[in-house]
Parts: structure tokens; C-alpha cells; sequence
């Protein structure tokens, strides 16, 4: 089977600028998770979808940040204005109900 | 609220040595357990889980951990290194149950190198 897409795989903006990471998870899988990692810190949990629904997003840092599930499909995380310490690797993971998470390779975003 | 702590950012070990890699976990209920590693230019991938039942968990590659709720541990071994097995690993724990299973609370993660 496919795995968890995510694309880009590096995006380099400057501060004040929008971005937009998209996943693709892997088919039939209703659950879809965002984690991120700033450098130096842990990978920390920022929400979860539940096919559209966003079940969970306490994880979120402010009110810059968009997510967004379309049809429960693929899911897109906006940053919108970026600021410098949003910079970090975004990953993307789905799963089934209680089975494990399958993560993609991540998006490493640099604010400039 | 749930912590993870790995005890070494970095480990180096020779080719054919024991391999531990330490997680203490804090936690008001025993949660749910996992281990993954993060090879160079890509994702994390689950090496291994623990539930409920047997503590003693083997994984992929020859891994394997024990949960011993006493000392709230969830340390990862391996008896003999191999280079291929250099990568950073991460301990993880969840919430049981519900919509909570996914939702990862990670350690920091050690960085494991090792040597010819």
C-alpha cells in the first residue's frame, strides 16, 4: 500500500508570508494526525481529524494556524502569517482505530 | 498530564554490542506504550508496542522493551548493534482507548551511533 504522503518536503518562506502543507493519507484510514517538531524540542502533538471532523486540536499553537480535512481525504495545515518559531519538520500520520500510527517523511519549514 | 523522558540524547555503541535505550514515563494510569525510530530522510516508523498483556514486547530489526510498571520503564534493547541500526529513536506513550490511542505524547529522543 501506499504510505502517508506529504509534499512539499522542505519549504523555505520568509516571516509574514503563508504556507500550506497538504498530506495524503494512506487510503481508508479515517484517522489523520499532526505532529510537529521545532528543533532541539520533542515532537508534540497538534491535532487530529476523525475522516472531516476535527476531533482534537488542542495542540495547536494560535490562531495562525489552519487545518483543514477536505472529505476526509487529504489534509492541508496552513501557517498564516509564519513567524520565526514556526520553523520546525511538520509531520503528518493516519491509522485506523486502535492501530498504530503511519507517519510520512514530514515537511521541514524554515522561516527566514 | 503525561511525560516521556529518555535519558541520553546521544548513545554510541560498537558494531555487535548491547544496545539500551532508556524511557521513564509519567503518567496517572499505565498508558499505552510504543517505540519508533526515524532513519535519515524519513518518517517515524513503529518498532514495537505494548498494550496490555505479556511485558515483554519484541519488535522489528531484533528490538525488543519491557514495561515494568514499578519503575515506570519502557527501556529498548537489542542484543547485538549493527550499523544499520544508527538512526534517532523516540518513546511515545497514549492515552488508552477511544480517540486518545493516537495521540502521542513523545520523549525527546536519542540519536544512536554506531561504530565499526
Amino acid at each position: 500500500e501506499a504510505g502517508v504522503t506529504q509534499f512539499p518536503s522542505h519549504s523555505v518562506i520568509e516571516k509574514g508570508q503563508t504556507v500550506t502543507l497538504r498530506c495524503d493519507p494512506i487510503s481508508g484510514h479515517d484517522n489523520l494526525y499532526w505532529y510537529r517538531r521545532v528543533m532541539g524540542k520533542e515532537i508534540k502533538f497538534l491535532l487530529h481529524f476523525v475522516k472531516e471532523s476535527k476531533q482534537d486540536e488542542s495542540g495547536m499553537p494560535n490562531n495562525r494556524f489552519l487545518a483543514e480535512r477536505t472529505g476526509g481525504t487529504y489534509s492541508t495545515l496552513k501557517v498564516q502569517p509564519a513567524e520565526l518559531e514556526d520553523s520546525g519538520v511538520y509531520f503528518c500520520a493516519s491509522s485506523q482505530l486502535y492501530s498504530p500510527l503511519h507517519f510520512g517523511n514530514g515537511t521541514r519549514l524554515t522561516v527566514t | 498530564a503525561q511525560s516521556v523522558t529518555q535519558l541520553g540524547s546521544h548513545v554510541s555503541v560498537s558494531e555487535g554490542a548491547l544496545v539500551l535505550l532508556r524511557c521513564n514515563y509519567s503518567s496517572s494510569v499505565p498508558p499505552y506504550l510504543f517505540w519508533y525510530v526515524q532513519y535519515p530522510n524519513q518518517g517515524l516508523q513503529l518498532l514495537l508496542k505494548y498494550t496490555t498483556g505479556a511485558t515483554l514486547v519484541k519488535g522489528i530489526n531484533g528490538f525488543e522493551a519491557e514495561f515494568k510498571k514499578s519503575e515506570t520503564s519502557f527501556h529498548l534493547t537489542k542484543p547485538s548493534a549493527h550499523m544499520s541500526d544508527a538512526a534517532e529513536y523516540f518513546c511515545a506513550v497514549s492515552d488508552h482507548g477511544g480517540t486518545s490511542y493516537g495521540k502521542l505524547t513523545f520523549g525527546q529522543g536519542t540519536i544512536l551511533t554506531v561504530h565499526p
